[in-house]
Order: C-alpha cells, then structure tokens, then sequence
C-alpha cells in the first residue's frame, strides 16, 4: 500500500495529557499537510511541509501545537496540555507539488478524543 | 465572506438522477479547484480537480469551472445510493493555500 497512512488511527487521552501523532506520506511526495476537522465542517488548515522545512502555521494554532517532519519523511504532530477542544479528527494529507498540480491525498485519519 | 462556499443541504435525489453541488470562492487568483468525497467517518477522498475553464468529465463525473464568475461545479449523473456522502470543494489560493468549503451532504434515494 503506497497511500498516505496515520498512527494511531484513534487516541483517548485525558485532559492536561500530551499527545503525538504520526503521518507517512506518499514516498514520492514533497509536501506533506496537517489538517483538522470537526463534525459538520470541512478540514481547516494547521500548518504544512515542503520537504523538512515547515512553511506555514495556522493562526489559529495556538502554541500547544507542534508538528516536525525530520528528514522529509515522516512527520509528528504533538499536541501539549490536551483540552477538551482538542477533540477532532486530525487529517494528514501529502501532495507532490510541480507547477499548478496540487492535488492532495489524505490518510485514514487519527480521531482524538479528550475526556 | 468566507473563502470557500457550498450549500450545506443536504441535498436529496433519487436514483439515477443529476446531482448537482455547488462551489464559490472568493479569491480571483485561485488556480486550482479539487472535489472530495467524504464518507461518514472516513477521510476525503479526491474524486477531481480542474485548473482550466470550462468541463471534465471522468465517468460519472463532471467538474465545471467559470473562473469569471469564481463558481465550480460537481455534476453526478445517473447518482447511486453509494453516491451519499458529504462532498468538499477545495480551492487553491493565489497564497498557495488550499482552502477547502464546509461540504454538501448529498442523499440518494433507492
């Protein structure tokens, strides 16, 4: 399977917990995506990869949030002091961006419940 | 106004029918547009994308965009109960952004 893939699939944490997420991209793709998204809306923006670098964090992210991608391979996304606000389904989408081709392709997700 | 638009339905059709879903946007310079496919619970997946004025169709699929009046369309045809999904249009800024719309539910009745 060369698709996008995510871990875990599913997270249960209690508020105040720290929690890490990870994402595999396409091999081949140079830009990889953090995306959230909560029930009745679309995915909202948290920030993205081209390669290592990371080029653009939301503004909506506050400083609890924290995403790497070392090496340009795989990348992790940590959330510190987990609050109930936190919960969403957080989406992991890579591209391989040439020209105007900026199609995206998502992983399976990690749903993160905060109790 | 918010970038990206699209009724929020849901939108119901019968079987066999047109389905046909919305999208405006904001942004003059936006380049590229994409159509997601998201079922309950799972992760969007992309069903087409267009950059150029006009149509494309691929298979039940077609995908119209008029950059003029900043509106792109996903038409179904002959719609099937697999069909029932929540269907994103995503855009891509002149601020190299991907936005995406809040999505169109989309019911197909047997």
């Amino acid at each position: 399977d060369t698709g996008v893939s995510q871990n875990p699939r599913h997270k249960i944490t209690k508020r105040g917990q720290n929690v890490t997420f990870r994402c595999d991209p396409i091999s081949e793709h140079n830009r990889l995506y953090w995306y959230r998204q909560t029930l009745g809306q679309g995915p909202e923006f948290l920030t993205y990869f081209q390669n290592e670098a990371q080029l653009e964090k939301s503004r909506l992210l506050s400083d609890r949030f924290s995403a790497e991608r070392p090496k340009g391979s795989f990348s992790t996304l940590e959330i510190q002091r987990t609050e109930q606000g936190d919960s969403a389904m957080y989406l992991c989408a890579s591209s391989f961006v040439a020209g105007s081709f900026y199609e995206q392709y998502f992983g399976p997700g990690t749903r993160l419940t905060v109790t | 106004q918010k970038e990206v638009e699209q009724n929020s339905g849901p939108l119901s059709v019968p079987e066999g029918a047109i389905a046909s879903l919305n999208c405006t946007y904001s942004d003059r310079g936006s380049q590229s547009f994409f159509w997601y496919r998201q079922y309950s619970g799972k992760s969007p997946e992309l069903i087409m994308f267009i950059y150029s004025n006009g149509d494309k169709e691929d298979g039940r699929f077609t995908a119209q965009l008029n950059k003029a009046s900043q509106y792109v369309s996903l038409l179904i045809r002959d719609s099937q109960p697999s069909d029932s999904a929540t269907y994103l249009c995503a855009v891509k800024t002149s601020y190299d952004k991907v936005i995406f719309g809040p999505g169109t539910s989309l019911s197909v009745i047997p």
